[in-house]
């Protein structure tokens, strides 16, 4: 079955930089890809997403890029602020009912 | 954030005892997901059900069971089978058609005494 692995488990930016997540798939017919934000307590939240018929995507300050060859993608925080500060979760799924797997999460901490 | 409701917040269980934890949802979801979270790992998936009726194990079924007699409701019972059952458990729903975004519930924490 199909295994995320999410690097790095932890990150630690000033706010005003850049923050980049990256995952890694094992299963090539994987064919969407959710980025989920998580408060402490919460429940996940979808804040991008993108199929593999495309490489990249943004919106705002938030964008994914997906490399299929290398089977990983990539999750990019621009500008970050302190309300940034959250567990982020990537998954993998081929659009079946029971098949989407998450990575293990990185917790963001954004200094002000 | 609406759509999706779980309750209770948490839940205390006692050695022995089984108890369930309750999702529902109005958003005319198919299909409907437990995924157990333990601190610095996945979610991971407990039963999903696809349809009224019928519902499937996921990767860590053992010591849960849950029923799908209606639409909205997908209740999760942990049973005295599972050993370790501290956790924040979530519930998720996904429409039917091609969009896979699943949309989680709240959550339930688990404590056990």
């Amino acid at each position: 079955g199909e295994n995320v692995e999410q690097h790095p488990s932890t990150l630690s930016v000033q706010e005003g930089d850049s923050a980049v997540i990256k995952c890694t798939y094992s299963d090539s017919a994987s064919n969407y890809f959710p980025w989920y934000k998580q408060e402490l307590g919460k429940r996940p939240q979808l804040i991008i997403d993108i199929r593999s018929n495309v490489g990249e995507k943004k919106d705002q300050r938030i964008a994914v890029t997906l490399n299929k060859t290398a089977k990983h993608f990539s999750l990019h925080i621009t500008e970050t602020q302190p309300e940034d500060s959250a567990v982020y979760f990537c998954a993998a799924s081929k659009r079946r009912f029971n098949d989407m797997r998450f990575g293990a999460g990185t917790r963001l901490t954004v200094k002000p | 954030d609406g759509g999706i409701t779980q309750s209770p917040k948490y839940l205390f269980r006692k050695e022995g005892q089984n108890v369930t934890l309750s999702c529902e949802q109005n958003l005319n979801h198919d299909a409907m997901y437990w995924y157990r979270q333990d601190p610095g790992q996945g979610l991971r998936l407990i039963y999903y059900s696809q349809i009224v009726n019928d519902f499937q194990k996921g990767d860590i079924a053992e010591g849960y069971s849950v029923s799908r007699e209606k639409k909205e409701s997908f209740p999760l019972t942990v049973t005295s089978a599972q050993k370790n059952p501290t956790a924040f458990y979530l519930c998720a729903s996904i429409g039917t058609g091609d969009e896979e975004t699943q949309y989680f519930g709240p959550g339930t924490r688990l404590l056990v005494l």
